[in-house]
Order: C-alpha cells, then sequence, then structure tokens
C-alpha cells in the first residue's frame, strides 16, 4: 500500500533526552514536512524539505533537527533543548511544494 | 508573516443545519487553498483545494468552498451537516513568495453534530 508511515504511535522520553520519529514515504513524493499539532493552535510548521539533501526551518524549528538523506525518509529530532516537546507530531508529504499534502498517523510524545 | 485565520473554534449543530466556516489568509499574492478534515482518531484528509478557475470548488461529502479574493477568504460550506461530519477542520494556504513555498495552517475548527 502507497502511503506515508511515522512511527512510532507513542512515545515516552524522559527529560534531557533527544529522540527520533520516524517518518517514510513511498510515493515518490519530492516534498515533506513535519508539523506539531497542539490543541486549539492548529498544525505548526516546524521544518520542511523539497527536494533531498536540502530542508528548511519553519516557523517553530527551535529545539528540533531534520535530515533528507533519501527522498523516502524525514526523521525528526526532538532534543532536549525544545522546551516543551510534549505534543502530537505530524509527518506529511506531497508531489511537488505546491501540491496538496498527504499525512500520516502521527506520533504522540510524552516527555516524562 | 502570512498566516491563516478561521474564526469559529468550536461549532455546534443540529443535523440537518447548513454549515459554513470562515477562512481568512494574510498575503495578496498567488495563492493554493485547501481544507483538509481530521475525523475523530483519524489522520488528516483533504476535502478540497482550489488552484485557480471556478472561485467555487466543490469537494468530497458535500463540502464546497468559495474563493473571494478582494476578501482574502475561502470559507467552507455544506446545506446540511450530518452527525458523522463530526470532525475538526483545518483551511490551509500555501503562499507564493518567490522563495520556498510552505503550507501553512490554521488554528481549526472544532465541528460537533448533535442527531
Amino acid at each position: 500500500d502507497g502511503g506515508i508511515t511515522q512511527s512510532p504511535k507513542y512515545l515516552f522520553r524522559k527529560e534531557g533526552q533527544n529522540v527520533t520519529l520516524s517518518c517514510e514515504q513511498n510515493l515518490n513524493h519530492d516534498a515533506m514536512y513535519w508539523y506539531r499539532q497542539d490543541p486549539g493552535q492548529g498544525l505548526r510548521l516546524i521544518y520542511y524539505s523539497q527536494i533531498v539533501n536540502d530542508f528548511q526551518k519553519g516557523d517553530i524549528a527551535e529545539g528540533y533537527s531534520v535530515s533528507r538523506e533519501k527522498k523516502e525518509s524525514f526523521p525528526l529530532t526532538v532534543t532536549s533543548a525544545q522546551k516543551n516537546p510534549t505534543a502530537f507530531y505530524l509527518c506529511a508529504s506531497s508531489i511537488q511544494e505546491s501540491t496538496e499534502a498527504f499525512f500520516g498517523q502521527g506520533t504522540r510524545l510524552t516527555v516524562v | 508573516a502570512q498566516s491563516v485565520s478561521q474564526h469559529n473554534h468550536h461549532v455546534i449543530l443540529s443535523e440537518a443545519a447548513s454549515l459554513e466556516l470562515g477562512c481568512n489568509y494574510s498575503y495578496g499574492g498567488t495563492v493554493n487553498l485547501f481544507w483538509y478534515v481530521q475525523y475523530p482518531g483519524q489522520h488528516l484528509q483533504l476535502l478540497l483545494k482550489y488552484f485557480s478557475g471556478d472561485p467555487l470548488v466543490k469537494g468530497i461529502k458535500g463540502f464546497e468552498a468559495e474563493f473571494i479574493k478582494s476578501k482574502f477568504s475561502f470559507n467552507l460550506r455544506k446545506p446540511s451537516v450530518q452527525w458523522s461530519d463530526t470532525a475538526e477542520y483545518f483551511c490551509a494556504v500555501i503562499p507564493f513568495s518567490g522563495g520556498y513555498n510552505k503550507l501553512i495552517f490554521g488554528a481549526g475548527t472544532r465541528l460537533a453534530v448533535h442527531p
């Protein structure tokens, strides 16, 4: 099946630890995105990538890092510098930067 | 900064009532526009999109939206809602600014439809 796979679905992390969220797509899409969803705030863009080996900061990139070494993969690392990391994280991809995005099921990260 | 405003955070309707959810964006140039829906426990899905042409676009499940360029608006409508329309609705915009194009979302509107 074609789609976007995020793993794990639930993730718990101790304060001070880095954690990496996985996002893989087999849709052959060029563009990929990471959003954070918090109640009442909608989806806020963390990072996005239009092509392999290139990515741009979104509106709330502080405390996060990404890589885009392969077209199908766009992992997000939540670092210990992120002050409020507990949230629902959504990965998306689109054929190109101007078209509609398709979303994964999300990863719920809880810092304990 | 470019932004998307959704006027209502929570809407409660009875079945068969008409729905209109407001969406305004702050960018004067060319845009692509979208409405997404998130049903409880499910991932975000595209309802409809506007790139160019007829400003009245029809989407899935009887939804439609009208792009009014002069008002920077893209309101979502449905003549008669059903209980199964209970969900959160997000308006989104891609402003073409000459650089990297990014998909920007509004804060969402949570719709509850009562039988």
